[in-house]
């Protein structure tokens, strides 16, 4: 199994374009998200889905869309990139949301100038 | 109040040292909780579940204290390769603490 990967490692983007970060994962499982992670913070939910076709906002979702069409992928799109977006983000799995190992990709390190 | 809060550190422990964390939470309905160890410009990889009756895997062992909402995390002997972030996460809100920063010194 290849776990979750994620593409692309490093994305540099200026003031106002938009890119989608790809995650996907082979594990067959329901729970993916995604959590950005700034200096010296811990991980902050962006958006969460808990099965195909189902997506909810975490706790920062501005500036973020995501879709989940099937159970293996879970792209995140951001609509027009702020500096404030210069983060690392990653994507993560899991059977369930709250009884079960997550499982994270390797992050994506994004910059916005 | 942030909901689960973790002193960021860093410690900075000889090898053979015993260190402690603790990470505190607000909600007292969160049910689940976890150990992650995140290693520099790496993703967080679970460490260890954290249950009511604590429990213990190798040198490192973990305990819930309900009454006064925190957890711990205990390491014995530490190792130089035990050098690394230690996030705690507190399910009910899939929370993550902003992780508390561990060195050991040879």
């Amino acid at each position: 199994n290849a776990g979750v990967t994620q593409t692309p490692k490093f994305q540099v983007l200026k003031t106002g374009q938009s890119m989608t970060l790809q995650c996907a994962q082979d594990m067959n499982h329901e729970y993916m998200s995604w959590y950005r992670q700034d200096p010296g913070m811990g991980l902050r939910l962006i958006h969460y889905s808990v099965g195909a076709g189902i997506t909810d906002q975490g706790e920062v979702p501005n500036g973020y869309n995501v879709s989940r069409s099937t159970t293996e992928d879970f792209p995140l799109r951001l609509l027009s990139a702020a500096p404030s977006q210069t983060s690392v983000y990653f994507c993560a799995s899991s059977y369930s949301p709250g009884e079960s190992e997550q499982y994270f990709g390797p992050g994506t390190r994004l910059t916005v100038t | 109040r942030k909901e689960v809060e973790q002193d960021p550190g860093p410690f900075n422990v000889p090898e053979g040292a015993t260190v402690a964390f603790n990470c505190t939470y607000s909600n007292s309905a969160s049910q689940s909780f976890f150990w992650y160890r995140q290693d520099c410009r790496k993703e967080p990889k679970l460490l260890m579940s954290v249950y009511s009756s604590g429990n213990e895997d190798g040198r490192f062992t973990a305990q819930l204290n309900r009454a006064s909402q925190y957890i711990s995390l205990l390491i014995r002997d530490s190792k130089l390769s035990d050098s690394a972030t230690y996030l705690c996460v507190v399910i009910g809100a899939l929370t993550f603490g902003s992780g508390t920063r561990l060195q050991v010194q040879p």
